[in-house]
């Protein structure tokens, strides 16, 4: 049981680039969450899936784009990477009503220069 | 809107002392969840403890234990016999309607050998 998973742990970009991050979880939940985290700040919900084939907005959504490609995976695409992007980036994801605890993954360093 | 204020940000303590974090936060709804997480030097995010607001009770995990004072709107965490791996930064969260967290910007704490 891996739990939640995130690739890659740490990426250099160059401005007007693009990537996608990768997270899946193994724990059959049905939520999951796009999360960034900037020096000095709480995390910031950029994107969300409350069930498999939904996706909703976050508290800053702008350039990024998600995909709930099934009930494991689900992935956060930066189309023109810019330097305010660079953050470190947390996938997570929750049961619900069970517990409301959301799970984790190592977080993915991102820096755009 | 929701908001979590945590208004230490970096506290320090000698090993085995006791020290509370502190937390307010604003929400209109009846019934909400409260959270704290603990981020070490890992990045990892880990659940500390959880409480619901319904419940009078305070929550304890061990040596974790909150002070949740509902017409206040102040959650604060006591680590009790703090020892060196307490070394993190903690955050607050408060879970709104849509289920989603609204985070604190965290308190740096400082265990001192």
């Amino acid at each position: 049981n891996a739990g939640v998973t995130q690739t890659p742990k740490f990426q250099v970009l160059k401005t007007g680039q693009s990537m996608t991050l990768q997270c899946a979880q193994d724990m059959n939940h049905n939520s999951m969450y796009w999360y960034r985290q900037d020096p000095g700040m709480g995390l910031r919900l950029i994107y969300y899936s409350a069930s498999e084939g939904t996706t909703d907005k976050g508290e800053v959504p702008n350039g990024y784009n998600v995909s709930r490609l099934n009930k494991r995976e689900f992935s956060l695409r930066l189309e023109s990477a810019a330097p305010s992007q660079t953050s470190v980036y947390f996938c997570a994801s929750t049961s619900g009503p069970v517990s409301y605890e959301q799970y984790f993954g190592p977080g993915t360093r991102l820096t755009v220069t | 809107a929701q908001t979590v204020t945590q208004s230490q940000p970096e506290m320090s303590v000698q090993e085995a002392e006791t020290v509370t974090l502190s937390c307010t936060y604003d929400t209109s709804e009846s019934n909400y969840y409260l959270f704290w997480y603990k981020q070490p030097p890992s990045r990892q995010m880990i659940l500390v403890i959880r409480q619901e607001a319904y419940k009078q009770q305070n929550a304890t995990e061990n040596r974790f234990s909150v002070n949740f004072q509902k017409a206040a709107k102040s959650f604060s965490l006591k680590i009790s016999d703090s020892q060196l791996g307490d070394t993190a930064m903690y955050f607050c969260a408060c879970m709104d309607s849509n289920y989603q967290l609204i985070w604190g910007a965290g308190t740096k704490l400082i265990i001192k050998p």
